[in-house]
C-alpha cells in the first residue's frame, strides 16, 4: 500500500544552520505530497505542498521538490530559527492521506 | 472563520463507557477523516469519508465507529473504550487529494 518514510529524529540544530529532513514515498497512483508542521500543544498545519512531479512547494523559507524519479520530497531550509522548533510530518494523498512518523526539530539559540 | 472543531478537547473516562467525539467543519469539504497520534508512531488513520453516507476504514479502525449523515459532521464513536485507545485524536477535512485542515485535537485517557 501507499506509505511514507521520513528521517527519524530528533534533530537538533543551532540557529542559522541548514536543515534537511528526508522523505521518500511509495504510491501506486499519482500522489499529492505535503509537509505539515505541529507546534507544541497544537494541531497540524500545512507547511507546503506539491501536486505533480517537479513542482516545488515553498513557505516561510522552507522548500521541497516533488522528485518522481527518486520518489522523494525532502524538506529544506537555509537558515533555521528557534521558532522553527516543532514536529514535521511528510504526507502523501491519493484517495486517503498517509503520514510519516514525524521528525522532531529543536533549534537552539 | 474557516475551521474544523472538535469536542471535547480533553476527556478522561473508564473502560467500557461509550463515548463520542464530535467533529464539525464549515468549509463544505467532501472529505473528512480521523487520526490518532501516538508517540513514535506518527499519525495513523482510523476512518475516512469521501462524502455523505460514504465511509471507509483506515489503518486502525478496530474499536471505532463513525457516521457521516451530514456533510459538515463526522463523529467518532468508541462503543466500549479500552486503555489502548488512550491517545491524541485529530479530525481533518479537505478536498480529495488536496490540503487537509486539522482540528485542534482531543486528548483521550481511558482508565
Amino acid at each position: 500500500g501507499d506509505s511514507v518514510t521520513q528521517m527519524e529524529g530528533p534533530v537538533t540544530l543551532s540557529e542559522e544552520a541548514f536543515l534537511t529532513i528526508n522523505c521518500t514515498y511509495t504510491a501506486t497512483g499519482y500522489p499529492s505530497l505535503f509537509w505539515y508542521v505541529q507546534y507544541p500543544g497544537e494541531g497540524l498545519q500545512l507547511l507546503l505542498k506539491a501536486t505533480k512531479a517537479d513542482d516545488k512547494g515553498s513557505n516561510k523559507g522552507f522548500e521541497a521538490t516533488y522528485r518522481k524519479e527518486t520518489t522523494s520530497f525532502h524538506l529544506e531550509k537555509g537558515s533555521v530559527q528557534v521558532s522553527d522548533s516543532a514536529v514535521y510530518f511528510c504526507a502523501l494523498m491519493v484517495n486517503d492521506m498517509r503520514f510519516g512518523a514525524g521528525t522532531r526539530l529543536t533549534v537552539k539559540p | 472563520e474557516a475551521q474544523v472543531t472538535q469536542n471535547p478537547r480533553y476527556l478522561i473516562t473508564v473502560t467500557g463507557k461509550k463515548l463520542t467525539v464530535t467533529c464539525s467543519q464549515n468549509m463544505n469539504h467532501e472529505y473528512m477523516s480521523w487520526y490518532r497520534q501516538d508517540p513514535g508512531l506518527g499519525l495513523r488513520q482510523i476512518y475516512y469519508s469521501m462524502n455523505v453516507e460514504v465511509t471507509d476504514k483506515g489503518d486502525v479502525p478496530e474499536g471505532y465507529k463513525v457516521s457521516r449523515k451530514e456533510k459538515r459532521n463526522f463523529p467518532l464513536i468508541l462503543e466500549s473504550p479500552s486503555p489502548n485507545q488512550t491517545s491524541l485524536y485529530f479530525c481533518a477535512s479537505g478536498r480529495i487529494a488536496d490540503t487537509q485542515y486539522f482540528g485542534p485535537g482531543t486528548r483521550l485517557t481511558v482508565l
